[in-house]
């Protein structure tokens, strides 16, 4: 069965260092991956996504993430985080039919 | 830019109501979906619907139902609410260009408690 597993429930970095958020999937096929970021209070907003093609990923707000078939991994970083990073971090692989999958989220927290 | 509207933020109910989350998207998108978030569970899909009148079941439809009557609203109905189904409930909607790539757009969400 498909599933994606973030191994962290919460992470905590100073403003200005930089970030790794973890994220595992199992899927039979090539995967299409998507990680989202949901900031207090409010919906999930798109950072990127993997479907094909060049195995690192930029998205918005500085994200990028690297897809490794070998590692079944799909991890999110940021060079330099700002602490209007501080949300939910969710990441999902999609199936051929369009549903997603998610993983059970990454708390950031940010310390001045 | 897209935009997926919620009816309430907070809703209250007592055990055995039956109770209606309305979404509207305003981007003509084919498909929409809901979801409830639960924190360590991440977000889990009762029901989507690819176009107008037509539904699937997602992962967790047990007490639920859905209606899409037009391509704009996609309705949530608890039929008998159990305080089982406290949650955060989070409609989406996608374009239906190619349904496993695109981006799901998300609303804020209606935090619901039953009593």
């Amino acid at each position: 069965a498909q599933s994606v597993t973030q191994p962290d429930i919460h992470i905590t970095v100073s403003e200005g260092a930089s970030l790794e958020l973890r994220c595992n999937y199992s899927y039979g096929a090539t995967p299409y991956l998507f990680w989202y970021v949901q900031s207090p209070g409010q919906g999930l907003q798109l950072l990127l996504k993997y479907f094909s093609g060049d195995t690192l990923v930029q998205g918005i707000k500085g994200f990028e993430a690297e897809f490794k078939r070998s590692q079944s991994s799909f991890n999110l970083r940021k060079p330099s985080v700002h602490w209007s990073d501080a949300a939910e971090y969710f990441c999902a692989v999609g199936d051929r039919g369009g549903k997603l999958i998610f993983g059970q989220g990454t708390e950031l927290s940010v310390k001045p | 830019d897209v935009k997926v509207t919620q009816s309430s933020r907070y809703l209250v109910k007592r055990t055995g109501e039956k109770v209606f989350l309305e979404c509207v998207q305003d981007m003509d998108h084919e498909n929409m979906f809901w979801y409830r978030q639960d924190p360590g569970l991440g977000l889990r899909l009762i029901y989507f619907s690819y176009d107008v009148k037509m539904k699937e079941k997602g992962d967790i439809p047990e007490g639920y139902s859905v209606s899409r009557e037009k391509k704009e609203r996609f309705s949530l109905i608890l039929e008998s609410a159990s305080t089982n189904q406290t949650s955060m409930y989070l409609c989406a909607s996608s374009p239906g260009l190619a349904i496993s790539t695109d981006t799901q757009y998300f609303g804020p969400g209606t935090r619901l408690t039953v009593l």
